[in-house]
């Protein structure tokens, strides 16, 4: 079956400092690949996707993402963190075989510290 | 451009109640979705539309939940009679067309507590 997980629930980082979130997805054929950014009382915000091509992504607010198949990861980065990032990031895979649903990962919280 | 609109932001029910919750997605977007997100969960997805039509309600609990898209615009999803662990927020997106684009916009969610 297919599934995302995102091993880490929380993770805290101080401001300027470098974020990795990690993601790691089961799946048969070859994945699409989402994250998202979900702020408090909000909806999902599009971060950046994985189609096909170039396995280092670039997404919006200086977020990157690299696809590696051999480790069945999508880990997202960004290289300094700032205050306004805290929120909550979902890893989701897309089903381009069963109309394009999106299986979610649980999710992970990360808070900004000064 | 404007968004996926859902209506209303926040309601609060007592368990056997039945609520409603609607969903406008963007203009000229074929596909639509309503997601689950329970507290400390990812979204499930509960239903999708194309057009007017049901392509996946493999996990819509039919004996209390239903949707509709009549006119394969809006949407609305419907418990009765509610549950307490129908508490979440529901979330619509919308896509332009599922066969050939995989991304989905997301509206800004119903909150629902159920007591």
């Amino acid at each position: 079956a297919q599934s995302v997980t995102q091993p880490d629930i929380h993770i805290t980082v101080s401001e300027g400092a470098s974020l990795e979130l990690r993601c790691n997805y089961s799946y048969g054929a070859t994945p699409y690949l989402f994250w998202y950014v979900q702020s408090p009382g909000q909806g999902l915000q599009l971060l950046l996707k994985y189609f096909s091509g170039d396995t280092l992504v670039q997404g919006i607010k200086g977020f990157e993402a690299e696809f590696k198949r051999s480790q069945s990861s999508f880990n997202l980065r960004k290289p300094s963190v700032h205050w306004s990032d805290a929120a909550e990031y979902f890893c989701a895979v897309g089903l381009y075989n069963q109309g394009g649903k999106l299986i979610f990962g649980q999710g992970t919280e990360l808070s900004v510290k000064p | 451009e404007a968004g996926v609109a859902q209506s209303p932001r926040y309601k609060i029910i007592e368990k056997r109640q039945s609520v409603a919750f609607w969903c406008n997605p963007i203009s000229g977007h074929a596909t639509l979705y309503w997601y689950q997100q329970i507290l400390g969960q990812g979204p499930k997805l509960l239903i999708q539309f194309q057009n007017n039509g049901v392509v996946d309600d493999s996990q819509l609990p039919k004996d209390r939940f239903s949707a509709e898209r009549l006119k394969g615009v809006d949407s609305t999803l419907k418990i009765q009679p509610a549950k307490l662990e129908d508490s979440a927020v529901y979330l619509c997106a919308s896509s332009l067309d599922f066969k050939f684009s995989y991304e989905q916009y997301f509206g800004p969610g119903t909150r629902l507590t159920v007591t």
